[in-house]
């Protein structure tokens, strides 16, 4: 396993602001994920980040409103942008070691965002 | 496509009893099942997961479920619920590189 935090570990933010969340591992991961958990329900995935690439974003989610850096293989951050009340969640990274299909996803402990 | 049902949003027990959260999953290739735990105000925690071996999988904290590849499920149970073990608890079918995730079961323990 690894490792895995997570910067801010909460924060509250005006509208229109962005803020930006960092995951940062122990040990080099090939696969990163950013995930987004609304009040009261499951995991939606943003987007994958590798590195050396762009990310790939899931569909409803678009690069100018959650733009995603990977400068290497034991960091990535996510930004929020012009956040709006709807923005309010928790954002998870999450993160795959190279090898088997079979491998896990591991989660960092999240940033709980509430925009006012 | 995949995905993963979770029958009952909420689920109490008493302290010392049976628990007993379900599963379903959608798959149409071998899946890879499984369960993860998020206490309160913490990230998501792997308790257990199935890649095609042995069909009863046992995971941390006395916790285990079962691949019944004929129900298509993968039930999570632990025969004496502690007070601990309150959480939200999620499902999850992996497909090529994308985990699918239920809704979520909120297991409260009753003392």
């Amino acid at each position: 396993s690894a490792v895995i935090s997570q910067k801010p570990s909460r924060d509250i933010c005006q509208r229109g602001t962005s803020l930006t969340i960092q995951c940062q591992v122990d040990s080099q991961v090939t696969m990163m994920f950013w995930y987004r958990q609304q009040p009261g329900q499951s995991l939606t995935l943003i987007a994958t980040a590798n590195q050396g690439s762009e990310a790939t974003y899931e569909s409803g989610f678009v690069i100018d409103k959650f733009p995603i850096s990977r400068p290497n293989l034991t960091f990535s951050t996510l930004t929020v942008s012009n956040m709006s009340p709807e923005d309010s969640s928790i954002y998870l990274c999450s993160v795959e070691f190279a090898g088997s299909l079979q491998e896990t996803q591991y989660f960092g402990p999240g940033t709980r965002l509430l925009v006012l | 496509a995949q995905s993963v049902t979770q029958l009952g949003s909420h689920v109490s027990v008493s302290e010392g009893a049976l628990v007993l959260l379900r599963c379903n999953y959608s798959s149409s290739v071998p899946p890879y099942l499984f369960w993860y735990v998020q206490y309160p105000n913490q990230g998501l925690q792997l308790l257990l997961k199935y890649t095609s071996a042995a069909t009863l999988v046992k995971g941390i904290n006395g916790f285990e479920a079962e691949f019944k590849k004929s129900e298509t499920s993968f039930h999570l149970t632990k025969p004496s619920a502690h007070m601990s073990d309150a959480a939200e608890y999620f499902c999850a079918v992996r497909s090529g590189n994308q985990f699918y995730f239920g809704t979520g079961t909120s297991l409260t323990v009753i003392p």
